[in-house]
């Protein structure tokens, strides 16, 4: 059975610094989603890892994949307010049945 | 881009009554459909895959004669909660594997309230 551990689950940082989020996975994945999700809302597509020592940048946020560790991270580098929000990373199996499984998911809040 | 419509975004209805949400793929044909749903502040868990013109495959633990899903087409997949109760009550969303894309495309959301 896959299983996908995020952590932290709750994060409260100060804007203009940085942290990392950590999406560990149990077995072999194909492909590493990242997804952003707004209070009331669906899901938006951030990133995308698709091998090995895949990174990712999109503004103040970076996605990069170790398949060997098992280990996604999406670092936030000087974190502003427009932020906040839960982040999920979702792990697509790499044989079988093809299907997204979620990780617990992080809140961050960005305090000004 | 890939866009998944769901309706409706909100619904409350009343205790022992039934709910369809529908899903469509509006420009791309959608092989495959999934259904997830979420509780607050929890994340999302697969509730079933179908793809076209074949019965959906449910995950364990999930009622195939409570939810109803349909995918008569390649652009069309709905969910029917029947017999609604309070307990149901939750955030049910689809998304959507096209032919020939990587990636998955996730519809806006239905808030489900039972009451």
């Amino acid at each position: 059975e896959l299983k996908v551990e995020q952590n932290p689950l709750f994060l409260s940082m100060q804007e203009g610094k940085n942290y990392t989020i950590y999406c560990n996975y149990s077995t072999t994945s194909d492909r590493l989603y990242w997804y952003r999700q707004d209070p009331g809302k669906s899901l938006e597509s951030l990133f995308v890892l698709l091998s090995n020592g895949a990174v990712k940048q999109e503004g103040r946020l970076m996605a990069s994949l170790d398949t060997k560790a098992r280990l996604s991270t999406l670092h936030i580098t000087a974190a502003v307010h427009d932020l906040s929000a839960t982040y999920f990373c979702a792990v697509e199996y790499a044989t079988g049945r093809r299907a997204l499984t979620f990780g617990s998911g992080t809140r961050l809040q960005v305090q000004p | 881009g890939a866009v998944v419509s769901q309706h409706p975004s909100w619904v409350i209805c009343k205790s022992g009554t039934s709910v369809k949400i529908e899903c469509r793929s509006l420009d791309f044909q959608a092989t495959t459909m999934f259904w997830y749903r979420q509780f607050p502040k929890q994340s999302l868990m697969l509730m079933a895959t179908s793809n076209e013109g074949s019965k959906a495959t449910y995950e364990q633990g999930v009622e195939k004669d409570k939810f109803l899903i349909n995918h008569a087409s390649l652009t069309l997949s709905t969910l029917t909660v029947t017999s609604a109760h309070p307990e149901d009550s939750s955030f049910y969303i689809c998304s959507a594997r096209g032919r020939g894309l990587y990636g998955y495309t996730f519809g806006s959301g239905t808030r489900l309230t039972v009451v």
